[in-house]
């Protein structure tokens, strides 16, 4: 089972602020890595899927980047806003073909 | 995109009855269904892989006998939660693996209430 770190756990930023958290993860057996917003009690939202060492995706005010040799994938949020406040998992996919969540980071953007 | 339905959407049972939750892929084959359930305030948790026409393969601490897992096809998995108790109640939320890499689809999760 693949071992999945997020930070931080929880994120408070003001309307306009831009802000990023990290998703780390083995390196080893690495195949693809999804990065979710999740709003408790709903499905989650598929925001990026990332497969190459030096990817980078960007949706609107959302990018990522990932680094699969060190094991981290970075999320950004440009200008945040109230309604970016969620939960942020990322999802790696080994080689057994199982994706793992990570605890999340909960972001609340404050107007 | 692809489509995963759930049914139902919210359940509230008596404790010691069976519960069936139902996942399907509207408009693709998934040789591979997954079964999360979230705990308070915490994120999705793993609980099965479901693969079409094998039994299913259960993370560690979650008992098989409790939690039934079929996939009888290519479209449809269920998940029977026996002899429900209240610490059962949870939200559960299914995906499904299209063929092809790397695609997961997300049901819209089913709300189960154990009285």
């Amino acid at each position: 089972i693949l071992n999945v770190e997020q930070s931080p756990q929880s994120l408070h930023v003001q309307e306009g602020d831009s802000t990023n958290f990290t998703c780390s993860f083995p390196s080893s057996n690495f195949y693809a890595l999804h990065w979710y917003r999740w709003e408790t009690a709903k499905s989650p939202e598929a925001l990026f899927v990332m497969t190459l060492n030096g990817d980078e995706k960007k949706k609107g005010r959302i990018s990522a980047t990932l680094n699969t040799k060190e094991g981290y994938s970075y999320l950004y949020i440009k200008g945040s806003q109230p309604e970016d406040s969620a939960t942020y998992l990322c999802a790696p996919l080994g080689s057994g073909q199982n994706f793992v969540f990570g605890p999340g980071t909960r972001l609340s953007v404050l107007p | 995109g692809a489509v995963v339905s759930q049914h139902p959407s919210r359940v509230i049972c008596k404790s010691g009855t069976s519960v069936k939750i139902e996942c399907r892929s509207l408009d693709f084959q998934a040789t591979t269904m997954f079964w999360y359930r979230q705990f308070p305030k915490q994120s999705l948790m793993l609980m099965a892989t479901s693969n079409e026409g094998s039994k299913a393969t259960y993370e560690q601490g979650v008992e098989k006998d409790k939690f039934l897992i079929n996939h009888a096809s290519l479209t449809l998995s269920t998940l029977t939660v026996t002899s429900a108790h209240p610490e059962d109640s949870s939200f559960y939320i299914c995906s499904a693996h299209r063929l092809g890499p790397y695609e997961q689809y997300f049901g819209p999760g089913t709300r189960l209430t154990v009285t």
